[in-house]
């Protein structure tokens, strides 16, 4: 079964600040990769997603991922945040066996200080 | 893109009782699932809600505690029954459209407390 492992759960920055949150995922075949954002009192809106070709992904709102398939991992990034990026991040997997659903991180909550 | 209405955006309710849920989208998709979203927790996945048939449930979950229809391809409802205070949780609605690789979208959630 496939898992996905955010390990930051809690993350405190300034603004500015440059963001990685860290995605690991468990599954050793093909792989669809996607971040989600949730916004406080919002829902769950797609910030980028990972199918094939360029590892490199931009997302919305100057996010981007990169895809390193020999560490089984979907890290998300962001060379300078605001506050309004204060939110809970999502990785999510979906691995190519034809089951549709996505299986998701358990979450990390980013804080932005202004 | 789809909108997706989801009612009632928030419920408390007794021990025991069932609450339903209900997922309205304003076009024809192809998957529907609904995932709840436990307090400090990710999502997890319930069931996928099949047209027409029997919905298919993830491990942990059984039909009898988590009766879902889908009686067309906008609709589908979700019922958590003989709630306990474990059952509180937020409760989503999600649907595919056009195949994996265009977006999955999200409804609001249901916010469901139980006493």
């Amino acid at each position: 079964a496939q898992s996905v492992s955010q390990h930051n759960h809690h993350v405190i920055l300034s603004e500015a600040a440059s963001l990685e949150l860290g995605c690991n995922y468990s599954y050793g075949g093909t792989v669809n990769l996607f971040w989600y954002v949730q916004y406080p009192g919002q829902h769950l809106q797609l910030l980028l997603k990972y199918f094939s070709g360029d590892p490199l992904v931009k997302g919305i709102k100057g996010f981007e991922a990169e895809f390193i398939k020999s560490k089984f991992s979907f890290n998300l990034r962001k060379p300078s945040v605001q506050w309004s990026d204060t939110a809970e991040y999502f990785c999510a997997v979906n691995a190519d066996t034809g089951r549709r659903a996505l299986t998701f991180g358990s979450g990390t909550r980013l804080q932005v200080q202004p | 893109s789809a909108v997706i209405s989801q009612k009632p955006s928030r419920d408390i309710c007794q021990r025991g009782t069932s609450l339903t849920i209900q997922c309205q989208v304003d076009s024809q998709v192809t998957m529907m699932f609904w995932y709840r979203q436990q307090p400090g927790q990710s999502l997890t996945l319930i069931a996928t809600a099949n047209q027409g048939s029997e919905a298919t449930y993830e491990s942990g979950f059984v039909i009898d505690k988590f009766p879902i229809s889908r009686p067309n391809l906008t609709f589908s409802t979700l019922t958590v029954s003989n709630m306990s205070p474990e059952d509180s949780s937020i409760y989503l609605c999600s649907v595919e459209i056009g195949g994996l690789r265009e977006k999955l979208f999200f409804g609001s959630g249901t916010q469901l407390s139980v006493l």
